[in-house]
C-alpha cells in the first residue's frame, strides 16, 4: 500500500465549477498535510497547509482534513484555465518529522 | 519569500563526469532536501540534510552523494554520470514540521 495516495487524472472540470482532489494516507499518526501545485515543467508551488481537522480556507482554495478517514481533500472553487496543473498532496508521517512523503499527484483540467 | 536557487536551469554532461548540482536558501532552514522527479513515477527523495555536515539517505541514494558545508548550502554530485540519471533535479528547502520550499529545478540530460 502507498503512503500517500491520490488519483492520477486526468480530472476534467469546466471553467467556473468547482474542482475536488483527494488524497488518502496510511500513517494514522500524521501531523501535517500540505498541497502543492506543479505546472508542466515548473517545480511545485506550495498552496495549502493544513494542520488539524476540519476546513480552512484560502481564497479559492479550501483545504479540508479528516484524520480519523485518513484523507485530505483540497477544493478549488471557480475554477479557471489557468488553475490546470498537477496538485501534490504531501504529508508529514509520524516519527519522520523532517521528510514529508509525496503522493504522485492528480492531474487537473479546467475545460474554458 | 522564501528563496531557494538552484544553480543551473538544465545542463547535458557525458557519461562518466563527475557532475555537481548546487542549491542554496536564504531563509535560514535547518533542513534541505534533493529530489529527482521523473513522469509517471513521481518525486523521490535523493538524500537528505537535517543540519551542517549531516545528511541522511532518501529512497534512491545509489550513485549520488551529498554535501552540506554550510547552512545556506546542499549540493548534489553525480560520482560517474549515467544516462538514467537523465531527469528533472529539485531542491528544496524547510524547518522541521514546516512544508518545504523548491527551487526552480535542474533538468540534466547524461549523454
Amino acid at each position: 500500500q502507498k503512503e500517500v495516495e491520490q488519483n492520477s487524472g486526468p480530472l476534467s472540470v469546466p471553467e467556473g465549477a468547482i474542482a475536488s482532489l483527494n488524497c488518502t494516507y496510511s500513517d494514522r499518526g500524521s501531523q501535517s498535510f500540505f498541497w502543492y501545485r506543479q505546472y508542466s515543467g515548473k517545480s511545485p508551488e506550495l498552496i495549502m497547509s493544513i494542520y488539524s481537522n476540519g476546513d480552512k480556507e484560502d481564497g479559492r482554495f479550501t483545504a479540508q482534513l479528516n484524520k480519523a478517514s485518513q484523507y485530505v481533500s483540497l477544493l478549488i472553487r471557480d475554477s479557471q484555465p489557468s488553475d490546470s496543473a498537477t496538485y501534490l498532496c504531501a504529508v508529514h508521517p509520524s516519527g519522520g518529522y523532517q521528510k514529508v512523503t509525496f503522493g504522485t499527484g492528480t492531474k487537473l483540467q479546467v475545460i474554458p | 519569500d522564501v528563496k531557494v536557487t538552484q544553480s543551473s536551469r538544465y545542463l547535458v554532461k557525458r557519461t562518466g563526469e563527475k557532475v555537481f548540482l548546487e542549491c542554496v536558501q536564504d531563509m535560514d532552514h535547518e533542513n534541505m532536501f534533493w529530489y529527482r522527479q521523473d513522469p509517471g513515477l513521481g518525486l523521490r527523495l535523493i538524500y537528505f540534510s537535517y543540519d551542517v555536515k549531516m545528511k541522511e539517505k532518501g529512497d534512491i541514494p545509489e550513485g549520488y552523494s551529498v554535501s552540506r558545508e554550510k547552512k545556506e548550502r546542499f549540493s548534489l554530485i553525480l560520482e560517474s554520470a549515467s544516462t538514467n540519471q537523465t531527469s528533472m533535479y529539485l531542491c528544496a528547502s524547510s524547518n522541521v514540521q514546516q512544508p518545504q520550499h523548491f527551487g526552480d529545478g535542474t533538468r540534466l540530460s547524461i549523454l
